[in-house]
């Protein structure tokens, strides 16, 4: 069972534009949410994270919103670039576990 | 400051043999966690090891083990390989402080099983 569901598989955006990256979550005992950026050949590192107290986070480019009632939380990357085509996931921790979602395949056209 | 490394990088077996890959943390990182990576099922929990002791597993046949030792290294062993083990297989450190999010991955090992 997929503890966090992700979507879309696979994403493409016209430079410039923005992206959109879904989760969703059921366990209420996560209490911290990671998203990892992925390049070919490389593993994944940590792109930006927020708590559940929070109800947005932006870093750069790059934003996390958090709706803890519905359990859902976004990436949105505004200003997309080539450079970001990737695969994005993200993430749930709950103590010293962490429950990843499918990946999403972004690619940026120029 | 070396990241998490993991050896070998690629490697080729046949369906019924074992694998052994080897991990090395960043150094002050007692924690490391292996994940196996497949095309649509996302980065799959296989267990994590914490002061030689594995604290967490995931759902994963007993065919997948593994251990750490006193300098925190790890390896994992994949026994009686079937093609389906064919992945990914990530490895991450990390401080072991709750609640940060703070996963060093290494580049991984990329297992083809024939």
């Amino acid at each position: 069972q997929q503890q966090v569901k992700q979507s879309p598989q696979s994403l493409i955006v016209q430079k410039g534009g923005i992206s959109i990256i879904n989760c969703a979550y059921e366990n209420t005992a996560f209490d911290y949410f990671p998203w990892y950026q992925q390049f070919p050949g490389k593993g994944p590192a940590l792109l930006i994270a927020i708590r559940p107290d929070v109800s947005e986070k932006k870093e750069g480019r790059f934003t996390i919103s958090f709706n803890k009632s519905a359990k859902q939380f976004s990436l949105h990357i505004m200003d997309s670039q080539p450079g970001d085509s990737a695969t994005y996931f993200c993430a749930a921790q709950t103590g010293n576990q962490f429950y990843f979602g499918t990946g999403t395949s972004l690619t940026v056209i120029p | 400051k070396a990241g998490v490394t993991q050896t070998p990088r690629y490697l080729i077996k046949t369906r019924g043999q074992q694998v052994t890959l080897s991990c090395s943390p960043i150094s002050g990182h007692r924690s490391v966690s292996w994940y196996q990576q497949t095309p649509g099922q996302g980065l799959q929990f296989l267990f994590e090891y914490f002061s030689e002791t594995q604290r967490n597993k995931g759902n994963f046949p007993g065919r997948f083990s593994g251990r750490q030792f006193s300098n925190s290294r790890s390896e994992m062993n994949v026994s009686t390989l079937e093609l389906g083990d064919s992945a990914l297989y990530l490895c991450a450190s990390s401080l072991d402080r709750l609640n940060t999010g703070e996963l060093f991955f290494g580049e991984g090992s990329r297992l083809t099983v024939l």
